[in-house]
């Protein structure tokens, strides 16, 4: 199975700071990579598709850039709704697999 | 609007069963391929099964090969998920889930937790 690593693990910002969290697959994955929000006691919500695509709905404050094994998810600007857990997920091979999350916390 | 709601959770003992449903609308379900997620109490995410829009294929991760039918009925717009011979490793919360692009879920049910306990 393709091993998902993100990093770091938790980070702390304020709101208005741009912040950046990484996602390396154990093998390269091309461009399939989602990433999803989760807030404590909610289902995850699709924000990035095809490491690049924005879903529909979402801010565009939120940007995902990579191919190959390694990515990025970029916040531009934080907002007090943006604090939650990120995960990354890679599509291009069976079976689907997710980074072990990025806890996004206030300082 | 689209909606995914889970249901059919609960406390089982080890060696038991238990079937999850998931009714969903807002969207023609037999046009999609659909998922089961489960998330472990604390823990990250982990994908369980898919199914092919018309049933014909079904895909498992290994954890649950033998053990977990998923399945599904287009005309009551419902996806199921039995599970039987659970473990303590089960407990979960069970989330259904639309495939969306390749392998990617764009809409989430609320989730069903279940727990694994003597």
């Amino acid at each position: 199975d393709i091993q998902m690593t993100q990093s770091p693990s938790s980070v702390s910002a304020s709101v208005g700071d741009r912040v950046t969290i990484t996602c390396r697959a154990s093998q390269g994955i091309r461009n399939w990579l989602a990433w999803y929000q989760q807030k404590p006691g909610k289902a995850p919500k699709l924000l990035i598709y095809e490491a690049s695509s924005l879903q529909s709905g979402v801010p565009s404050r939120f940007s995902g850039s990579g191919s190959g094994t390694d990515f990025t998810l970029t916040i531009s600007s934080l907002q007090p709704e943006d604090f939650a857990t990120y995960y990354c997920q890679q599509a291009n091979s069976f079976p689907r697999t997710f980074g072990q999350g990025t806890k996004l916390e206030i300082k | 609007e689209v909606q995914l709601v889970e249901s059919g959770g609960g406390l089982v003992q080890p060696g038991g069963s238990l079937r999850l449903s998931c009714v969903v609308s807002g969207f023609t379900f037999s046009s999609y391929w659909m998922s089961w997620v489960r998330q472990a109490p604390g823990k990250g995410l982990e994908w369980v099964a898919n199914i092919k829009e018309d049933g014909s294929e079904k895909y498992y991760v290994d954890s649950v090969k033998g053990r977990f039918t998923i399945s599904r009925d287009n005309a009551k717009n419902s996806l199921y998920l039995q599970m039987n011979s659970l473990r303590g490793e089960d407990t979960a919360v069970y989330y259904c889930a639309r495939d969306f692009r390749r392998n990617i879920d764009d809409y989430w049910g609320q989730g069903t937790l279940v727990t694994v306990s003597s």
